[in-house]
């Protein structure tokens, strides 16, 4: 149990609807980021929150929209959702003390857009 | 654009030998590399990391090998063992070069399996 948890652990949902996807961090850290892995790919990142503010944002599409609350959990809102929207989403959590912290994997959420 | 490749989709390897993953990146920006192991309906779990300035990292049965001059990484696990068999996947950032953990750039991973 990597301390990071995610929910919901799938959802299932029709083109065209907008999903909120949930992520709490280990205790006491303050990063959060966001991935996502289609069949047979790499986890591709999509953005990093520190501390309540956005600090990098990968290739994440413009339907899709993320913000971290001040207590530090987080939320990936997809809206307008297609069929390739369906996925693993991953959020990850750090300290962000050194350059090398570890970045710490919840069990994920599995999207399926019909 | 495929910048950190793991060409090897799946390895066998038996019990107690080596197995060997390989892992190839093109971003001459990347100073720190890990490798992640995941199980079936889990997360990523971290398992060991190198950077740049460095060309071995060993902890306990796994050693992580950086060869900087090829864009070359591999990761061994001696002896493998069964509880060993899942998707490996290999990452890396330019965390050093910005002096903050940074994403993380994810190659397609390698699924191994330990046979008896």
């Amino acid at each position: 149990d990597s301390g990071v948890t995610q929910t919901p652990k799938h959802l299932i949902t029709a083109t065209g609807q907008r999903v909120t996807l949930r992520c709490s961090p280990r205790s006491g850290d303050l990063s959060v980021y966001w991935y996502q892995q289609s069949l047979d790919q790499g986890l591709q990142f999509l953005i990093q929150y520190y501390n309540g503010e956005e600090r990098a944002k990968g290739n994440i599409l413009e339907r899709f929209s993320a913000q971290q609350f001040p207590d530090l959990h987080s939320e990936l809102n997809l809206s307008s959702l297609e069929l390739g929207d369906s996925a693993l989403y991953f959020c990850a959590s750090s300290v962000v003390v050194s350059s090398t912290d570890t970045q710490y994997f919840g069990p994920g959420t599995r999207l399926t857009v019909l | 654009d495929q910048q950190v490749k793991q060409n090897s989709p799946s390895l066998s390897v038996q019990e107690g030998r080596i197995s060997i993953l390989n892992c190839d990146y093109t971003n001459s920006m990347f100073d720190y590399f890990l490798w992640y192991k995941k199980y079936p309906a889990e997360g990523p779990t971290f398992l060991i990391s190198i950077s740049s300035i460095k060309d071995k990292n060993e902890d306990g049965r796994f050693t992580v090998f950086l060869n900087k001059s090829a864009k070359h990484l591999s990761l061994h696990i001696v002896p493998s063992q069964p509880g060993d068999s899942a998707v490996y996947f290999c990452a890396a950032s330019a965390s050093l070069t910005t002096g903050t953990a940074s994403k993380l750039t994810f190659g397609t991973g390698t699924r191994l399996q330990v046979t008896l």
